[in-house]
């Protein structure tokens, strides 16, 4: 079965800071990985996906297969940038596509 | 965009009695939504996928004569936490996606069985 792992909690930094949010994920197959904000008092919506490739409000996410991880990166955080953040794995074209979830890290950016 | 909405935010029950979660999609047709549970501090935990039109697919450990799915229309999808017990309150979310359109999350019912 497909896991996601967050291994942190909270992870605190001051502004301007570099960030690196880890996401290791294990499935046999193919997946699709994602990250998902939700920022206070919001639903949860989708950051980006590794089938993009993409960057979005700054934060960069590679996938490595070698080391099954997904982390999400940023050179400089900023204050906004504190939310809760998930790592989400999808079983990819096949298979259900429900989302797996990781237990979340909470990124908290100090001024 | 595309904009899926659940009601209630946030229901207090008493316990034996039994409570409804609507999930709308507001503009696209959801042909398949999924309901996860979000218990403090934890992850969201996948319930149970359902497609219009058809039975609901439970996940291992999820009572459905407990937790009733009805997803009868392309926009709306329900469910219903029956005969409700403390152990039942939890953060319930829906979240819907279409043939092409990405997945779409609700804003969440919190529910306190008392």
């Amino acid at each position: 079965a497909q896991r996601v792992t967050q291994p942190e909690k909270l992870l605190s930094v001051f502004k301007g800071a570099p960030v690196e949010l880890k996401c290791n994920y294990s499935y046999s197959g193919s997946p699709e990985l994602f990250w998902y904000v939700q920022y206070s008092r919001q639903r949860l919506q989708l950051l980006l996906r590794h089938i993009s490739r993409e960057s979005i409000k700054g934060f960069t996410a590679d996938l490595n297969k070698g080391e099954t991880s997904f982390h999400l990166k940023k050179p400089f955080a900023q204050e906004e940038d504190s939310a809760m953040y998930y790592c989400a794995l999808s079983e990819g074209h096949t298979g259900r596509r429900a989302l797996t979830f990781g237990s979340g890290t909470r990124l908290q950016v100090q001024p | 965009g595309a904009v899926v909405s659940q009601h209630p935010s946030w229901v207090i029950c008493k316990s034996g009695t039994s409570v409804k979660i609507e999930c709308r999609s507001l503009d696209f047709q959801a042909t398949t939504m999924f309901w996860y549970r979000q218990f403090p501090k934890q992850s969201l935990m996948l319930m149970a996928t359902s497609n219009e039109g058809s039975k609901a697919t439970y996940e291992q450990g999820v009572e459905k004569d407990k937790f009733l799915i009805n997803h009868a229309s392309l926009t709306l999808s329900t469910l219903t936490v029956t005969s409700a017990h403390p152990e039942d309150s939890s953060f319930y979310i829906c979240s819907a996606r279409g043939d092409s359109s990405p997945l779409h999350f609700g804003n969440g019912t919190r529910l306190t069985v008392t």
